[in-house]
């Protein structure tokens, strides 16, 4: 069974950092594209990051591009995201999340939510 | 690129079928997809490559479109269909998603 779990969310002041991990299980962990996929409270998907199977490519939305770095340890199947510098707006649940057939995302985790306050 | 629910909300009852539309600024590749999102979960996958169900989703999901222009057809709605229903596509280059806002199915 697939499994994906995220860990790591919780209250940071602005100007702060976290670092989220996602552990896989259930899979080849190393054979897949992952993403980081954002949904602030009450609010729509954003997708925040993907990542290549072997780390050597990886990809930003704009607004987290400089702040945020997506990472994999593919010995370890797991998926990480270090937020430098965040702010208010970064507050969300952050999702960890496959891409599977379809270059689309077919397993996500439960999320873990990021709260930016002072 | 950018993805344009509608309608926003959308009222039926159950037994009754629904047709979500979704519409791109510019034709999207056929990495094109439709997810289910009910409260305090994450979303799950319906429908993918535009019109291909997901491993273990009821036939009464049926997705169409091409280019600019795609749908999420709900045949006849059950009781546990009405939940919050996104778009998404990914770009072949750079591989990036972009999500549609959503359209909210309620029950009338």
């Amino acid at each position: 069974e697939v499994q994906l779990v995220e860990s790591g969310g919780g209250l940071v002041q602005p100007g702060g950092s976290l670092r989220l991990s996602c552990a896989a299980s259930g899979f080849t962990f190393s054979s897949y594209w992952m993403n980081w996929i954002r949904q602030a409270p009450g609010k729509g998907l954003e997708w925040v990051a993907n990542i290549k199977q072997d780390g050597s490519e990886k990809y930003y939305v704009e607004s987290v591009k400089g702040r945020f770095t997506i990472s994999r340890d593919n010995a370890k199947n797991s998926l990480f995201l270090q937020m430098n510098s965040v702010r208010a707006e970064d507050t969300a649940v952050y999702y960890c999340a496959r891409e599977g057939f379809g270059a689309s995302p077919d397993y996500w985790g439960p999320g873990t939510l990021v709260t930016v306050s002072s | 690129i950018v993805l344009t629910q509608s309608p926003a909300t959308l009222s039926l009852s159950p037994g009754e079928r629904a047709t979500l539309s979704c519409r791109a600024s510019q034709s999207v590749s056929t990495f094109f997809a439709w997810f289910q999102q009910k409260p305090g979960q994450a979303p799950r996958l319906l429908i993918f490559d535009a019109s291909k169900r997901a491993a273990g989703i009821p036939a009464r999901f049926s997705g169409s479109g091409s280019g600019t222009d795609f749908s999420l057809t709900i045949s006849s709605l059950e009781p546990e269909d009405f939940a919050v229903y996104y778009c998404q596509q990914r770009s072949n280059w750079p591989p990036e998603y972009t999500f549609g806002q959503g359209t909210k199915l309620e029950i009338k």
